[in-house]
């Protein structure tokens, strides 16, 4: 069964660098988003992106976040500056179609910022 | 106030028993999700919704548009089923609005 795939599945980073988070998406999926979930925290939407562009985002997402789908595979989702309180889950899903379509969830990377 | 409310929290419950989490929502939907949550962290969708009523198994998901309500049923629970269950909502602008979540317990 084709699945959503991100790596790493863990990242240690200090504060003020920057990463970048990677996701494989279900290959004939048009619609790629990323969340994110603080610990014992709800799952927050950060940005949604079809044909190359953001098709939505939150005010989470800020302008040291980027995303970009480098190649026909890979949909990256890049933080600058990084800041302790990015430290949590982040979740790629990716989706068929627009609006009536089920998201499809990687199993998350977990950033921690020192 | 959340766009998005679960009730319980909390739900422990022995195996066998007929479970029920409840999802209300307060903003004008184009589909409802129900989500699984293993203590690992992964994320699995178990329903999508718009109207009616979904069945899956055991599970079985039913939506009510009038009354901005959903919930989501376990028959014959079983201790596999220990979860964080998750009701998310999508206004129709590609990103979903998560509740926050019933975390499920079932006791053999």
């Amino acid at each position: 069964e084709p699945e959503v795939t991100q790596t790493p599945s863990h990242q240690v980073t200090q504060m003020g660098q920057e990463v970048i988070l990677r996701c494989v998406p279900i290959s004939n999926h048009l619609y790629f988003y990323w969340y994110r979930q603080i610990l014992g925290q709800k799952v927050e939407f950060l940005v949604s992106f079809y044909n190359n562009e953001i098709s939505e985002k939150s005010e989470i997402f800020d302008d040291r976040f980027s995303v970009e789908r480098p190649d026909g595979s890979n949909f990256t989702l890049k933080i600058r500056s990084t800041k302790l309180e990015d430290s949590a889950m982040y979740f790629c899903a990716s989706s068929e179609a627009r609006g009536l379509s089920e998201q499809f969830f990687g199993p998350g990377t977990r950033l921690t910022v020192l | 106030k959340n766009e998005v409310e679960q009730s319980p929290q909390n739900l422990t419950a022995q195996e066998g028993e007929f479970i029920t989490i409840n999802c209300s929502y307060s903003v004008g939907i184009s589909a409802l999700h129900w989500l699984q949550q293993h203590p690992g962290g992964g994320i699995v969708s178990l329903f999508m919704l718009s109207s009616g009523k979904k069945k899956h198994g055991r599970l079985i998901a039913t939506i009510n548009i009038q009354e901005k309500h959903s919930s989501l049923h376990i028959t014959a629970s079983h201790p596999r089923d220990s979860a964080v269950y998750i009701c998310a909502v999508d206004q129709g602008a590609q990103k979903l609005v998560f509740g926050q979540g019933t975390r499920l317990t079932i006791n053999p």
